[in-house]
């Protein structure tokens, strides 16, 4: 099957930094990706979508100069959290869809922010 | 208002009965739906689609229902195992392939 994956699996970062996250889609050419926030015990977030080629829609309530998108590639979207505060803490996954509308998931990225 | 909700957080049941989930909406016409297992610390894997036109599917042990009048998803394991237990999470898309919305999750738990 599709397979799609994330790095840095997890990262702890201080205050104020920035944190530059990978989705790769490894089998297969993905024109859109999806970017989810996931909160313990809460439902997958979407944040934004992700277009190859384009800008990023972004849901609302989502600050886009806080969560840059660039999905430069068929096969490569980044998610860059800019000046990471702690409540930015979070569990970060991406997706990708296929023609048979199918969503893969990432194994999903934990940052931590001290 | 919209909504998407599971039945309940957190679901017990004995090795080898069978295990319902249930997911309910308001206030979404999503052309289809589909279920996912996840395991703590993992992003999501798709089991199953189901559109808005189709009633029933199954895949192994797996099956799911749509009904779209009571806007409701019914989602079964037959013959549960330990390996089951994960969090089974409900999601509505639109047409274009676009995620509506993803429900909390039910923490299912096969007990030996």
């Amino acid at each position: 099957g599709a397979v799609v994956s994330q790095h840095p699996s997890w990262v702890i970062c201080k205050s104020g930094t920035s944190v530059k996250i990978e989705c790769r889609s490894l089998d297969f050419q993905a024109t859109t990706m999806f970017w989810y926030r996931q909160f313990p015990k809460q439902s997958l977030m979407l944040m934004a979508t992700s277009n190859e080629g384009s800008k990023a829609t972004y849901e609302q309530g989502v600050e886009k100069d806080k969560f840059l998108i660039n999905h430069a590639s068929l096969t490569l979207s980044t998610l860059t959290v800019t000046s990471a505060h702690p409540e930015d803490s979070s569990f970060y996954i991406c997706s990708a869809g296929t023609s048979k509308k199918t969503q893969y998931f990432g194994p999903g990225t934990r940052l931590l922010v001290l | 208002s919209q909504k998407i909700e599971q039945n309940s957080e957190a679901l017990n049941i004995q090795e080898g009965k069978t295990a319902t989930l249930t997911c309910n909406y308001t206030n979404y016409s999503p052309a289809y739906l589909q279920w996912y297992r996840q395991d703590p610390g993992r992003g999501p894997v798709f089991l199953l689609l189901i559109r808005e036109n189709e009633k029933e599917k199954r895949k192994e042990r797996l099956k799911v229902t749509f009904d779209t009048t009571l806007k409701q998803s019914l989602f079964h394991i037959t013959a549960s195992q330990p390996a089951d237990s994960a969090t089974y999470l409900c999601a509505l898309f639109n047409s274009g392939n676009t995620p509506l919305v993803f429900g909390k999750g039910t923490r299912l738990s096969v007990i030996a």
